[in-house]
């Protein structure tokens, strides 16, 4: 059963500092890998998606990176601001089953 | 283009009452999933819906629990008897095909309240 999970749970870190968010998995057998970033009392948006056969996609400040075979994903944000302040949770679509398989998700917190 | 819309936004409700959960995914989208969003539960699958094929219902926690997508678009979640435990976000997604490496878009989610 794939299991992942991410690493801090919480982060603060002053604005226009670069940060990296942490994810692991378990089951080395994916499809591909999300990232979300989810605003409080809102639903999920979709930042980068790397499919298996990738190592990294960018878009913008957010770099996300995957190591397939040790299980290990994380996202790089450069200069971080305010309104980056929000959970961010990456989730692993495995073989065998199309359902995301979330973590427990990073919540960030960006000081002015 | 729209995305993947969901109703209500907020449903608050008496301990067994019947509540239904609506969700309209991105035109053309073949696929439908279901995930709920809960205190110390984090996010967890329910439903997935995939063409005319028989759904996925491996996540579904109790038979109180009963999804239908009719005419492969529009899908409707029914919770039953629903109790206090069913408290939750429950988000609703949708992507383009069958294929698993297809991004899965989710809308803004219903916010269950049992009280």
């Amino acid at each position: 059963k794939q299991e992942v999970t991410q690493i801090p749970a919480a982060l603060s870190v002053p604005e226009g500092e670069n940060l990296v968010l942490n994810c692991s998995f378990t089951d080395s057998a994916i499809y591909n890998l999300q990232w979300f970033r989810q605003d409080p009392g809102k639903g999920l948006t979709s930042l980068l998606l790397i499919q298996s056969s990738q190592r990294e996609q960018t878009s913008g400040r957010l770099n996300a990176s995957l190591d397939k075979s040790s299980g290990r994903s994380t996202l790089y944000i450069a200069a971080s601001q305010p309104g980056d302040s929000a959970t961010y949770l990456c989730a692993v679509n495995s073989f065998g089953n199309e359902k995301l398989t979330f973590g427990t998700g990073t919540r960030l917190t960006i000081i002015p | 283009g729209a995305g993947v819309s969901q109703s209500p936004s907020n449903k608050v409700t008496e301990k067994g009452k019947d509540v239904e959960l609506r969700c309209d995914p991105i035109s053309g989208h073949t696929a439908l999933y279901w995930y709920r969003q809960s205190l110390g539960q984090g996010l967890e699958f329910l439903i997935y819906f995939q063409g005319n094929s028989a759904p996925d219902k491996s996540g579904l926690p109790s038979d109180r629990f009963s999804a239908e997508r009719t005419g492969g678009s529009v899908s409707t979640l029914t919770i039953q008897r629903t109790q206090q435990e069913d408290s939750a976000v429950y988000l609703c997604a949708s992507s383009g095909g069958a294929d698993p490496s297809y991004e899965q878009y989710f809308g803004p989610g219903t916010r269950l309240t049992v009280t």
